[in-house]
């Protein structure tokens, strides 16, 4: 499975602007950039997903450089409830394959009020 | 959105004996669900992938007489815990995926059981 690298934390103050990074150097063609967010004693909850190009949601945007190789979760406005470990993974949905999430370190996202 | 739900929620059990949790998707059909497993300041651990109507396939180093998984229903997955140890202690988490393999969407996760053995 490709990995991905992830800083062990980050600090951000709230109503700033936070972007984490994510390097996927051995990504595949046919792998989906996936970013999860896990707040203390929760299940891992969606934030975002891509493949080659920039994608937004309501809760983030997801930068995706042009080799693929790296990524960017922004949060456009931290708040309180953004402190979260905040993971990268990649997955491949190709048939055949078993379409599973491997969960690496993530960056533990600390907001300062 | 997709809800997968996770119960119990908190199970405190003595050593020796055998514990179920259950996964529910609420609101699809899921036809694939994965058990994670979370010790304290570390990351999921993928333990065993289930399909409906089949075995499980479990992770290197996961026991699977010791942590079975039956996927009995495109709705329901448990996890039984059997002759839980102190050792065993953990956050145990589900995802589920619907009939939607190939569409890179995401998946939904339950909020995870926390599991105590003394």
């Amino acid at each position: 499975d490709a990995k991905t690298t992830q800083p062990n934390s980050m600090e951000s103050n709230e109503e700033e602007p936070v972007h984490l990074p994510c390097n996927h150097s051995t990504i595949s063609g046919t792998d989906y950039i996936h970013w999860y967010r896990q707040l203390p004693s929760q299940g891992p909850e969606y934030v975002i997903h891509g493949l080659t190009s920039n994608v937004n949601n309501r809760m983030a945007s997801l930068a995706i450089a042009e080799d693929r190789k790296s990524s960017t979760l922004i949060l456009h406005r931290a708040t309180l409830r953004d402190a979260a470990v905040y993971y990268c993974i990649l997955r491949d949905v190709q048939e055949g394959n078993t379409d599973k999430l491997i969960f690496g370190t993530g960056t533990r996202l600390q907001v300062f009020p | 959105g997709a809800v997968v739900s996770q119960h119990p929620s908190r199970v405190i059990c003595k050593s020796g004996t055998s514990v179920k949790i259950e996964c529910r998707s609420l609101d699809f059909q899921a036809t694939t669900m994965f058990w994670y497993r979370q010790f304290p300041k570390q990351s999921l651990m993928l333990m065993a992938t289930s399909n409906e109507g089949s075995k499980a396939t479990y992770e290197q180093g996961v026991e699977k007489d010791k942590f079975l998984i039956n996927h009995a229903s495109l709705t329901l997955s448990t996890l039984t815990v059997t002759s839980a140890h102190p050792e065993d202690s953990s956050f145990y988490i589900c995802s589920a995926r619907g009939d939607d393999r190939g569409s890179s969407s995401p998946l939904h996760f339950g909020n995870g059981t926390r599991l105590t053995v003394t």
